[in-house]
């Protein structure tokens, strides 16, 4: 079944330490990339990756890190996570970006 | 600033009602997704255009791209088609990144 795995579907943790939320897809998607949604701010895209080795700021990337070493891979790494990055993440992918997105189940985070 | 912007921010109905839900963009784009997210969070893809139309089931999705606009039509809604209902936008000139409307949270009354 094609689909994008994101986990920890929930995760509650303290300032300061550092987290990592996976994402993985097996589709074969060269297009991968990091959404936050808040309540009034709507989905907010924090890194994309167009392929292996090859990531890009979106419009909200302070204090987050990205990685793509596998092309079906992409973590979203928090390495001193602050309260303000309490909020619901969502992974996606698609063959690129302007084809159908697949989004994961999404990781609603909690940064005490 | 690219921005996206979609109206109404919120709508209920009648179940059977014809639902339209706009959104507007500011420069010329590649390409304009709708994405649907029920009570719960998932988010699901409905369409991807860069022109026209497309079709699928009771939904309708348009776009003119000489007035920047698009439109999501449900025909004979469903209380099962309530959700938020979000367009997406990439922009040209090598940017691969999306730009969101703040999503039309829609209820269809019994």
């Amino acid at each position: 079944e094609a689909q994008v795995t994101q986990n920890p579907r929930y995760l509650i943790t303290v300032t300061g330490k550092k987290l990592t939320v996976t994402c993985s897809q097996n589709m074969n998607h060269e297009y991968m990339s990091w959404y936050r949604q808040d309540p009034g701010l709507g989905l907010r895209q924090i890194y994309y990756s167009m392929n292996v080795e090859v990531t890009d700021k979106g419009d909200v990337p302070e204090g987050y890190k990205v990685s793509r070493k596998e092309k079906r891979n992409f973590p979203l790494i928090l390495e001193s996570p602050s309260p303000n990055q309490t909020s619901l993440y969502f992974c996606a992918s698609s063959l690129t970006v302007n084809e159908k997105l697949f989004f994961g189940s999404g990781t609603q985070l909690s940064v005490l | 600033k690219n921005e996206v912007e979609q109206s109404p921010q919120n709508l209920t109905a009648q179940e059977g009602e014809f639902i339209t839900i706009n959104c507007s963009y500011s420069v010329g784009i590649s390409a304009l997704h709708w994405l649907q997210q029920h009570p719960g969070g998932g988010i699901v893809s409905l369409f991807m255009l860069s022109s026209g139309k497309k079709k699928h089931g009771r939904l309708i999705a348009t776009i003119n791209i000489q007035e920047k606009h698009s439109s999501l039509h449900i025909t004979a809604s469903h209380p099962r088609d309530s959700a938020v209902y979000i367009c997406a936008v990439s922009f040209p000139f090598g940017n691969e990144k999306l730009t969101f409307g703040t999503g039309t949270r829609l209820t269809i009354i019994p």
